[in-house]
């Protein structure tokens, strides 16, 4: 089982549609959460950080950690077709030497259709 | 006033060839990653230094030499090249080993092995 799960997808929908992207994990170790935006042929870019458990709310974005069921969400409200990338989820454990490394979903390809 | 630059952006050569990428941060971390990106989008860290000092060495062939002549340059020499070696790399910085959820990341070397 890979330590970090996330559907590739391609993931298609319609301007205004809320978008749901997910991961799973299986290191209990993790703590740290995040998601990145990669537009093509660009570098990721950090749009959420979440430690622990809970949600988190920027703007159109709310990413929400459920440690209990190793799994993580992205929501986008009133997707646009500039959301259109690829999204990564990535954690780490933070405790310490390589545990401090993240570790990264293999992304989902998202297209906001206008 | 680009806060993580590569050089170069597109790398084209024969295998058997050796390649140096080059990355510079301006950001003023202390900490710089390389990461490899394949053709499915999965990003893996391969290298990272603090400060000068290598703190993470992950399972990379040891014909990849990453050398870092201060905390605001990290260059990865690539020997004797592999087809396999095709892919996306990735500089990134952050404050410090600590903070890796807050990573910054280059626009990537494209590098293509024939």
């Amino acid at each position: 089982q890979k330590e970090v799960e996330q559907d590739p997808g391609p993931l298609s929908v319609p301007e205004g549609a809320i978008v749901s992207l997910n991961c799973t994990y299986s290191n209990s170790a993790f703590q740290y959460f995040m998601w990145y935006r990669q537009y093509s042929r660009k570098g990721p870019e950090l749009l959420m950080y979440t430690y622990s458990s809970g949600n988190k709310e920027d703007g159109r974005f709310t990413a929400q950690v459920d440690k209990s069921s190793k799994y993580i969400s992205l929501f986008i409200r009133d997707s646009q077709p500039s959301d259109s990338a690829t999204y990564l989820c990535a954690m780490s454990a933070g405790s310490g030497g390589s545990n401090y490394k993240l570790t990264f979903g293999k992304g989902t390809l998202l297209t906001v259709n206008p | 006033d680009t806060a993580v630059s590569q050089t170069p952006k597109y790398l084209v050569t024969q295998m058997g060839n050796d390649k140096s990428i080059k990355c510079e941060q301006n950001l003023g971390h202390d900490t710089m990653y390389w990461y490899k990106q394949d053709s499915k989008k999965f990003l893996k860290i391969m290298f990272s230094y603090n400060n000068k000092e290598l703190i993470i060495n992950e399972t990379v062939p040891n014909r990849f030499s990453p050398k870092s002549p201060d905390k605001a340059h990290l260059n990865l020499h690539i020997n004797s090249l592999e087809l396999g070696d095709s892919a996306v790399y990735f500089c990134a910085s952050s404050r410090s080993p600590t903070r890796q959820e807050t990573q910054y990341f280059g626009p990537g070397t494209r590098l293509l092995v024939l």
